[in-house]
């Protein structure tokens, strides 16, 4: 079963308008972590966000700013004001703790993000 | 720092042939892990390792072989490659303690693999 979900397949935005990405998980763990990674098209992936089940406070850092709700089990990032280098596919991924799955990321099918001038 | 080093970037292979790609990283992480990536696709786990002589399968581990005999190290071996093994495939590291749990992964910059 697909424990990531992304729905978005590709968003094409103009420059300085915001890009939201939506990321759904399932997990039947009390203790799991979600990450973002920004892969652009040299290939590399950048880790981007941690964050634990236990820590729900959205944060904001610079363009970035991500927000994660429990209660329907999402972990969306959103992009304010985009940029041309913006352009790239993000994952977004779990690691379980508590299941077999302890350790390892599972990652989502990825979005590609389009950024034009 | 080098992080997570894979070997070769580039490689060709013909139907039938096996190759070794490498895998080293230096910031003493625990656990390793190779992924694949089809085109348009997310990254798929072949093995991963939790310490140097432990290995386990991850989803798509049919037709590869790993080894873990150092922290460092985490090949790949191919054995008859097949067309349906062409892909980018990803080394990755991380930390987990009890302490530390689930940090971040670090991939290296991937290998592409044809296989004609």
């Amino acid at each position: 079963a697909q424990k990531v979900t992304q729905a978005q397949t590709e968003i094409s935005v103009v420059e300085k308008e915001d890009v939201t990405l939506d990321c759904v998980y399932e997990t039947r763990d009390t203790t799991y972590y979600l990450f973002w990674y920004k892969q652009p098209p040299s290939g590399e992936l950048v880790f981007l966000i941690r964050r634990n089940s236990f820590d729900e406070q959205n944060e904001i850092s610079g363009r970035y700013s991500w927000n994660f709700q429990k209660s329907t089990s999402s972990f969306n990032f959103t992009i304010t004001a985009s940029q041309v280098v913006d352009s790239a596919v993000y994952f977004c991924a779990l690691s379980e703790e508590e299941t077999d799955s302890w350790g390892k990321f599972q990652f989502g099918a990825g979005t590609q993000v389009v950024v034009t001038p | 720092n080098a992080g997570v080093t894979q070997t070769p970037k580039f490689r060709i292979l013909k139907i039938g042939q096996s190759m070794t790609l490498q895998c080293a990283q230096d910031m003493n992480h625990n656990y390793m892990y190779w992924y694949r990536q089809d085109p348009g696709m997310g990254l798929k786990l072949i093995y991963y390792s939790v310490g140097a002589g432990i290995t386990d399968k991850g989803e798509v581990p049919n037709g590869y072989n790993v080894s873990r005999s150092t922290t460092e190290d985490f090949p790949l071996r191919l054995e008859l490659a097949a067309p349906s093994q062409t892909s980018v495939y990803f080394c990755a590291s991380s930390y987990s303690s009890r302490r530390a749990r689930n940090t971040e992964a670090f991939f290296g910059q991937g290998t592409r693999l044809t296989v004609v």
